[in-house]
């Protein structure tokens, strides 16, 4: 089946640093995929998406090319800001099904410091 | 535009309880999505309701069970509960989407 897998967190970070979180995945099709973020005591947000091959999502900053290739979909932001720090989660459409499951990775802690 | 608000917050059940738990969608959308979140680990599928049918459940016994209304509110009810049962409990809607809007979720606990 479907799944993702992102880096280990905690990641952390000085402001104005440079980001990567690395995430793959596997799946049968060709999946739409996510970035979301959620922020401490909240739910998640949706911070980009990329719905086909060489598609790049972005947002706030935070980009991402899907890249088929490769099966990733890393995040990558050029100047991090302490307002970032939340839980990052990349997440797959599901390819094969007929429905609008999302299957999610375990997530990246994102701490910056000032 | 209302966002998905989801009720209770907080809840705390003994084993053996059942529990409901509470979904608006947002305005317009027709798709709900309610996924599992354990302590440290990202978001499980659970099941999606599409025009109030169930459309899609993920690896959960037959004790969790939903409903979705006409207005597109929808309910997730789990019988028996388990310790690890405990986690926190994300509503998500959409329109005939993958981009999926969530709650802030249900925080139940189970001792």
């Amino acid at each position: 089946g479907d799944s993702v897998t992102q880096m280990e967190g905690p990641v952390t970070l000085s402001e104005e640093a440079f980001l990567t979180i690395n995430c793959t995945y596997t799946a049968t099709g060709y999946p739409s995929l996510f970035w979301y973020v959620q922020y401490p005591g909240e739910g998640l947000q949706l911070l980009l998406k990329a719905t086909k091959a060489d598609d790049k999502g972005s947002n706030k900053g935070f980009e991402a090319t899907y890249r088929k290739e490769t099966t990733s979909f890393h995040l990558e932001k050029g100047s991090v800001q302490v307002s970032d720090s939340a839980v990052y989660f990349c997440a797959l459409g599901d390819s094969g099904g007929s429905n609008y499951k999302l299957t999610f990775g375990k997530g990246t802690l994102l701490t910056v410091n000032p | 535009e209302t966002g998905v608000t989801q009720s209770p917050t907080h809840l705390i059940k003994t084993r053996g309880q059942q529990v409901t738990l509470r979904c608006s969608s947002q305005s317009g959308h027709n798709t709900v999505s309610w996924y599992q979140q354990a302590l440290g680990q990202g978001p499980q599928f659970i099941f999606q309701y599409y025009r109030e049918e169930e459309n899609g459940r993920g690896n959960f016994p037959p004790r969790f069970s939903g409903l979705q209304f006409p207005n597109y509110s929808s309910e997730l009810n789990v019988n028996a509960l388990e310790l690890d049962d405990s986690a926190l409990y994300l509503c998500a809607s959409s329109v005939d989407s993958y981009e999926q809007y969530f709650g802030p979720g249900t925080r139940l606990t189970v001792t």
